[in-house]
């Protein structure tokens, strides 16, 4: 069955520099959920998509942005890129037709800020 | 308040054997979700389980099932006849309900419990 793709799986920066994260989520999902793990947490939601338009937003940095796209595929974006912005950054999608709308993680992102 | 509470940070269970990891849960809504997942040291976030806030049944997955004690507010996953390969970290997250029709609901998590499987 086909999963959740991201990309790129790993991804070295400099600080200052900006990194633009792309999430291709499971056809048919109409959702799509952005998260970020740092180090020794749990993942912490940061912003989500419903049928292509902005539903849900946590209080993160004006530097951190995100759209989805007509083909549902969403992207990322963070700019001025800090220290503190390495972490493991998830994508999941789910489809809101079933009572569960469990959400399906792909295998994440790898940022490091040197 | 803390929503999701794990209270385990690390567990041992000698393979073959049986293991329950504890969650308990804050929530005023009547309709929810609670999910439980894996993450190996590799890094991925696995899909274990899914128990709703009116099922009546315990959900079962296998080698997977959720204690699920509403009054109590917690929802435990047991795993059975444990295995080398389910040495990860567990983390329980609830869903609570939707605002607004089409509106998506992000997952909140626990703070995880490290499984190791002894030989």
């Amino acid at each position: 069955a086909a999963g959740v793709i991201q990309s790129p799986r790993h991804l070295i920066k400099e600080k200052r520099e900006t990194a633009t994260l792309k999430c291709y989520p499971i056809p048919r999902h109409d959702t799509v959920y952005w998260y970020q793990q740092g180090p020794g947490q749990d993942p912490q939601f940061l912003i989500s998509f419903y049928e292509k338009m902005q539903s849900d937003k946590e209080s993160i940095p004006d530097r951190f942005s995100a759209q989805q796209f007509s083909d549902y595929h969403s992207e990322l974006n963070m700019s001025s890129l800090e220290l503190g912005d390495s972490a493991l950054y998830f994508c999941a999608s789910s489809f809101t037709g079933t009572s569960q709308e469990t959400q399906y993680f792909g295998p994440g992102t790898r940022l490091l800020v040197l | 308040a803390q929503k999701i509470t794990q209270t385990q940070p690390g567990m041992f269970v000698q393979e073959k054997e049986a293991v329950t990891l504890d969650c308990t849960y804050d929530t005023s809504d009547q309709s929810y979700g609670l999910f439980w997942y894996k993450q190996p040291s590799s890094g991925e976030m696995i899909f274990l389980i899914y128990q709703g806030s009116y099922d009546e049944q315990n959900a079962t997955e296998g080698r997977y099932s959720l204690n699920f004690q509403k009054a109590r507010k917690s929802a435990n996953l047991v795993i059975s006849a444990s295995q080398l390969g389910d040495s990860a970290m567990y983390f329980c997250a609830m869903r609570e309900r939707r605002i607004s029709s089409g509106s998506a609901r992000q997952l909140t998590f626990g703070s995880g419990t490290q499984l190791t499987v002894l030989p």
